[in-house]
């Protein structure tokens, strides 16, 4: 399809394994963000891209969570030694627009999630 | 204390109420507002912006109070297919702040 693509959708983890989160943008999309959202909670920003440049990370939660997006297209959210604190919904978002176009229309292209659950 | 604060509801209306609710943000110096919509298990999804003067679309009406830093939403003539969660949203430059939803749930 043509919307923003997310995998796996669902992962179980152990506790202490590395998971790997993969998010496909819209096609030519400049802007992609990473959300974490908990049960019950709205979306917590966890960083952002703009092409391949990540401009902002200061939403990830600790070192253990790092993210990519090498090529200025897909992201990958890594997670190391998850923590059972780390299950949550984790949204991936892209947008054609940065600066102030994206501020003032404030429209991002969600996927539907890859759900974590770390046992 | 978050940045965006809503009441989490849940609202339960019949079909064809109004229903209303409101959120609060905490930087004076956010520009541009939003709502975004929920649907159980599903990614968000963008409602409306909300601008300054206040705005309609359909039966949906959105209000900014500047003053006192709160954004509200109203919704006329509920539809069993307006049951979701709403999602208050602030943007900052690039970043968007969401709320933690207020739930809404619409009976026959």
């Amino acid at each position: 399809g043509a919307g923003v693509s997310q995998s796996p959708r669902y992962k179980v983890a152990k506790r202490g394994q590395d998971v790997a989160l993969r998010c496909d943008p819209i096609s030519g999309h400049v802007s992609l963000f990473w959300y974490q959202q908990a049960l019950g909670q709205g979306p917590e920003f966890l960083t952002y891209f703009q092409n391949e440049a990540q401009l902002d990370k200061s939403g990830l939660p600790s070192d253990r969570f790092f993210a990519e997006r090498p090529e200025g297209s897909v992201s990958t959210l890594k997670i190391q030694r998850t923590q059972q604190e780390d299950s949550a919904v984790y949204l991936c978002a892209s947008s054609s627009l940065f600066g102030p176009g994206l501020e003032n229309t404030g429209e991002l292209f969600f996927g539907e999630g890859s759900r974590l659950t770390v046992l | 204390r978050k940045e965006v604060e809503q009441d989490p509801g849940p609202f339960n209306v019949p079909e064809g109420a109004t229903v209303a609710f409101n959120c609060t943000y905490s930087n004076s110096a956010s520009q541009s507002f939003f709502w975004y919509r929920q649907d159980c298990r599903k990614e968000p999804k963008l409602l409306m912006s909300v601008y300054s003067s206040g705005n309609e679309d359909g039966r949906f009406t959105a209000q900014l109070n500047r003053a006192s830093q709160y954004i509200s939403l109203l919704i006329r003539d509920s539809k069993l297919s307006d049951s979701a969660t709403y999602l208050c949203v602030v943007s900052n430059d690039y970043k968007l702040s969401f709320g933690a939803g207020t739930t809404v749930t619409v009976r026959a």
